[in-house]
């Protein structure tokens, strides 16, 4: 499988900043998600990053406090806007369409966000 | 939209035994379902997945079987060996295009030496 690779792994911010966390994948996919995990939680889908468009969210997230960009077959980007101590989580991308496989979606390393 | 039930929240088993871990989903449109191993610090990590076309799949010592007709799917590990402990996700969805997962809650399985 691809190596998919995650900046910054983890991190401590203050409240009302931002963090922007970026996905790097070693070969071209066709899907990227952002994922959400609160501590001890399951996994939340956030949105879908769409290559060259606006990202599709999920109910309950928006695109003011979860801005998105997919500028290329290989890399996306997501921020957490204006945080709070309940955006600490840890933030995962994934990927799909890796050699031909249309429906495996593979899980990067994470980025654990601590928001004081 | 999709909703998946995963039990049990805990399971603790001798090393050596067999460790069963059930789901549930509500969508019949969903024809996907994988299992992912989470450890301390990591990533979600894909060990086997199943398509609503295939009642049974095995990959050494891991099995999934799937009731399309009862919605239900389940991940059984044979021989437990303590690198298995680690938490256990199901998940599901309609497979193709931009469709995201949706999860279970997890299982922390302990296998005890």
């Amino acid at each position: 499988s691809a190596v998919i690779s995650q900046k910054p792994s983890r991190d401590i911010c203050q409240r009302g900043t931002s963090l922007t966390i970026q996905c790097q994948v070693d070969s071209q996919v066709t899907m990227m998600f952002w994922y959400r995990q609160q501590p001890g939680q399951s996994l939340t889908l956030i949105a879908t990053a769409n290559q060259g468009s606006e990202a599709t969210y999920e109910s309950g997230f928006v695109i003011d406090k979860f801005p998105i960009s997919r500028p290329n077959l290989t890399f996306s980007t997501l921020t957490v806007s204006n945080m709070s101590p309940e955006d600490s989580s840890i933030y995962l991308c994934s990927v799909k369409g890796l050699a031909g496989r249309t429906d495996t979606q593979y899980f990067g390393p994470g980025t654990r966000l601590t928001v004081l | 939209g999709e909703n998946v039930e995963q039990h049990p929240s805990t399971l603790s088993v001798q090393e050596g035994d067999s460790a069963v871990i059930k789901c549930t989903y509500s969508d019949s449109a969903s024809n996907y379902f994988p299992w992912y191993k989470q450890e301390l610090g990591k990533g979600p990590q894909l060990i086997i997945d199943i398509r609503s076309n295939v009642g049974e799949k095995k990959d050494q010592r891991i099995a999934v079987t799937l009731n399309k007709t009862a919605k239900h799917f389940s991940l059984h590990i044979t021989e437990t060996q303590p690198e298995d402990s680690a938490v256990y996700f199901c998940a599901a969805s309609t497979g193709g295009g931009a469709d995201g997962l949706t999860f279970g809650k997890g299982t922390h399985l302990i296998i005890q030496p």
